[in-house]
């Protein structure tokens, strides 16, 4: 099984509609982080929370909302969709203990928005 | 602003063939260095890391440099395989209280038979 399990792996969708994206994590890891990565640029960090009571704002965090709803769940909300939000998005862990850099992502849910 | 730079954009080569990547970064004050490997339709997975006082670090054929005073770093892939083809990516950290990272766009990777 994978260590950062995110679904839905693939999601289409119209402007307008609310959308959740899950992750959860075996790792133990207390840091998680939700990025987006769109063609030809760097991962955009979104979110990111440090513990359960943790939440912060990356740079890209505008018309997304996130809950960690415990240690080992992450989740991405999109209230209302709009077509540039449209891109792959990636949930990340890290070991506090172990630095500060994600060490271990999800596969992707890759997110249409028509 | 904190930039990571990253050439080529793309690189075809021969399997077996060595090739290496580069990243030039702007970030400052500078804390840590991680190459990521990104297949296909996957998550990128960790390389190798590197922080100010390293300058070389090894993992199997993949060699990354690190030299904090031109702020460059490259990684080196030996005897290159099929299973290479990937987009390889370079992330700086900050030395600061948030340790925030900047991520290259990538250098992606084809080998071919």
């Amino acid at each position: 099984d994978a260590d950062v399990t995110q679904t839905p792996r693939n999601r289409i969708t119209k402007t307008g509609k609310r959308i959740m994206l899950e992750c959860s994590q075996t790792k133990g890891h207390d840091r998680m982080y939700w990025y987006r990565q769109d063609p030809g640029l760097g991962l955009r960090l979104i979110y990111y929370s440090f513990d359960v009571k943790d939440i912060n704002k990356g740079e890209i965090s505008d018309g997304y909302s996130v809950s960690r709803q415990a240690q080992a769940k992450f989740s991405l909300s999109l209230e209302s969709a709009i077509p540039n939000q449209t891109a792959l998005y990636f949930c990340a862990t890290s070991d506090s203990r172990q630095g500060t850099q994600p060490q271990h992502f999800g596969d992707g849910t890759r997110l249409s928005i028509l | 602003k904190n930039q990571v730079e990253q050439s080529p954009q793309s690189l075809i080569i021969l399997e077996g063939k060595n090739c290496t990547l580069q990243c030039n970064y702007t970030v400052s004050p500078f804390s840590n260095l991680r190459w990521y490997k990104q297949d296909t339709g996957r998550g990128p997975v960790s390389l190798t890391i590197m922080t100010f006082s390293e300058n070389t670090k090894s993992n199997g054929r993949y060699t990354a440099t690190l030299d904090a005073d031109t702020k460059q770093s490259s990684l080196h892939i030996t005897a290159s395989q099929l299973s290479d083809s990937a987009s390889y990516i370079c992330v700086v950290s900050e030395d600061t209280g948030r340790r925030a990272l900047t991520f290259g766009s990538g250098t992606r990777l084809q080998v071919q038979p």
